[in-house]
C-alpha cells in the first residue's frame, strides 16, 4: 500500500519568513495530493491540493510543488503570519473512490511574532 | 463549515462500555471515512465506506465496527472500550465517483467527536 513520509515533524520560523514542508510517497499510481491544516482541537481543513498532471499550484501565500519522478511534493508558505501556526498534513491517493487516502504524520508549524 | 456533521460532539464513558458515533456526509458525497486521532498524534485511518459498501480498511480494531446506511450516513461502533480508545474521532466524506476522469477524492472533515474513556 501507499506510504507517505513527512518532514520535518516540527518547524519554527520567524514571522515574515518562509516555511517549507516536504512529503514523499511510495505508490507511483498516486495522482492526488492534498494538504490539510489543523488548528488545535479543530477539524483538518483542506488548504490546497495538486493533481499529478501539474507541477505547481499557487494560492496567495501558499504553493505546492510536485515532482512525480522523485515521488515527492512540498508545501511552501511565504510571508508567514502567527495565524499560520498549526499542524499541517500532506496526503496521497490515486482516486477512483476505491482506495484510502494516506496521510503523512504531520508537521507542527510555529510562527514566532 | 464543511457540510459534514458528527454527533455527539463529546462523549464520556467508562471502560468496557459500547458507544456509537454518527456521521452525516455532505450532500451528494458517496464515500465516508473514519479516522482516529489520539493526543498530539496524526490521523489514523480506520475504515472507508462507499455507497453503502466497505471499500478500504486501515488499522481498525476488531472491537470497532462501522456501517453506512442507504441514506449514506454512517455510524462507528466502539465496544469493550479501553482507556487507550480515548481520542478524537473524525469522519470525512468525498464525492469519490468511480471511474471519474479526474480525482474526486477531496475529503471534507466533520468537527469530530471527542471520546473520553474513564
Amino acid at each position: 500500500g501507499e506510504n507517505v513520509e513527512q518532514h520535518p515533524s516540527t518547524l519554527s520560523v520567524q514571522e515574515g519568513d518562509s516555511a517549507v514542508i516536504k512529503c514523499t510517497y511510495s505508490d507511483s499510481a498516486s495522482n492526488y495530493f492534498p494538504w490539510y491544516k489543523q488548528e488545535l482541537g479543530k477539524r483538518p481543513q483542506l488548504i490546497i491540493d495538486i493533481r499529478s498532471n501539474v507541477g505547481e499550484k499557487k494560492d496567495q501565500r501558499i504553493a505546492v510543488t510536485l515532482n512525480k519522478t522523485a515521488k515527492h511534493f512540498s508545501l511552501h508558505i511565504t510571508e508567514t503570519q502567527p495565524e499560520d501556526s498549526a499542524v499541517y498534513f500532506c496526503a496521497a491517493s490515486w482516486g477512483g473512490g476505491y482506495q484510502k487516502v494516506t496521510f503523512g504524520t504531520g508537521t507542527k508549524l510555529q510562527v514566532i511574532p | 463549515d464543511s457540510g459534514v456533521t458528527q454527533t455527539p460532539k463529546h462523549l464520556i464513558t467508562a471502560t468496557g462500555q459500547r458507544v456509537t458515533l454518527r456521521c452525516s456526509p455532505r450532500s451528494g458525497d458517496l464515500s465516508v471515512y473514519w479516522y482516529q486521532q489520539s493526543l498530539d498524534q496524526g490521523l489514523q485511518f480506520l475504515i472507508q465506506y462507499y455507497n453503502g459498501e466497505e471499500r478500504a480498511k486501515g488499522n481498525i480494531l476488531e472491537r470497532f465496527s462501522a456501517q453506512q446506511f442507504p441514506d449514506l450516513h454512517s455510524e462507528l461502533n466502539l465496544s469493550s472500550l479501553e482507556l487507550g480508545d480515548s481520542a478524537l474521532y473524525f469522519c470525512a466524506s468525498s464525492v469519490s465517483l468511480a471511474g471519474a476522469r479526474t480525482n474526486t477524492d477531496t475529503q471534507y472533515f466533520g468537527p469530530g467527536t471527542r471520546l473520553t474513556v474513564l
